[in-house]
């Protein structure tokens, strides 16, 4: 079955340093990926996502994702954090037939001074 | 753009009372729609999904349902109230079928007293 594997449940970092939030997926072909942010409070934003050719993605507020097939991995990236980038993070799979997109639990973010 | 609109942000509603929660999208027709929800702390758990009008499928057994009475327009409810129905509950739409990109509302605060 499909799955979606974030490790971290929560992870801290300093403002100004770098950033990985981990993503791992199961299925068998080769899946449409998505990140989202969630600000507390809100709905999902889509940060970023890949469906086909270039692996390293940008997506929107300075964040990157590559995509690794033989690591079935998605990570996201990002060369140094800002205190407003604190929230929840969700690593997702999509284009996995029966029209659901899976999502992972979740990562939340926090950012200190 | 793809725009979902939630109503109302915030509930308070006292146990076996009923339940509206409205969803209307603009910016695309025939989209599938899909409401989540979201315990605290936890990840989003996927209730129905519609993938045209009068079409709902739902995932899990419980005390809700869900209606789709016209292309934009995704109606959660429940007749009767339990306690642990409270949740943050986000309605989303595809943006492309088939990809598994979701565009999200703002979400429904709701507490069951």
């Amino acid at each position: 079955a499909q799955s979606v594997t974030q490790p971290d449940i929560h992870i801290t970092v300093s403002e100004g340093a770098s950033l990985e939030l981990r993503c791992n997926y199961s299925y068998g072909a080769t899946p449409y990926l998505f990140w989202y942010v969630q600000s507390p409070g809100q709905g999902l934003q889509l940060l970023l996502k890949y469906f086909s050719g270039d692996t390293l993605v940008q997506g929107i507020k300075g964040f990157e994702a590559e995509f690794k097939r033989s690591q079935s991995s998605f990570n996201l990236r990002k060369p140094s954090v800002h205190w407003s980038d604190a929230a929840e993070y969700f690593c997702a799979v999509g284009n996995t037939g029966g029209f659901k997109t899976i999502f992972g639990a979740g990562t939340r973010l926090f950012v200190k001074a | 753009s793809q725009t979902i609109h939630q109503w109302p942000a915030t509930l308070v509603q006292p146990v076996g009372s009923p339940l509206s929660l409205e969803c209307t999208v603009e910016g695309t027709s025939n989209p599938n729609l899909y409401w989540y929800r979201q315990a605290a702390g936890r990840g989003l758990q996927l209730l129905f999904y519609s993938v045209g009008i009068g079409q709902i499928s739902s995932e899990v057994p419980q005390n809700l349902s869900a209606s789709r009475p016209q292309d934009r327009q995704f109606i959660l409810s429940s007749k009767k109230l339990l306690l642990s129905d409270s949740g943050f509950y986000l309605c989303a739409g595809e943006g492309a079928r088939g990809t598994g990109e979701l565009f999200f509302g703002e979400g429904s605060r709701l507490t069951v007293l």
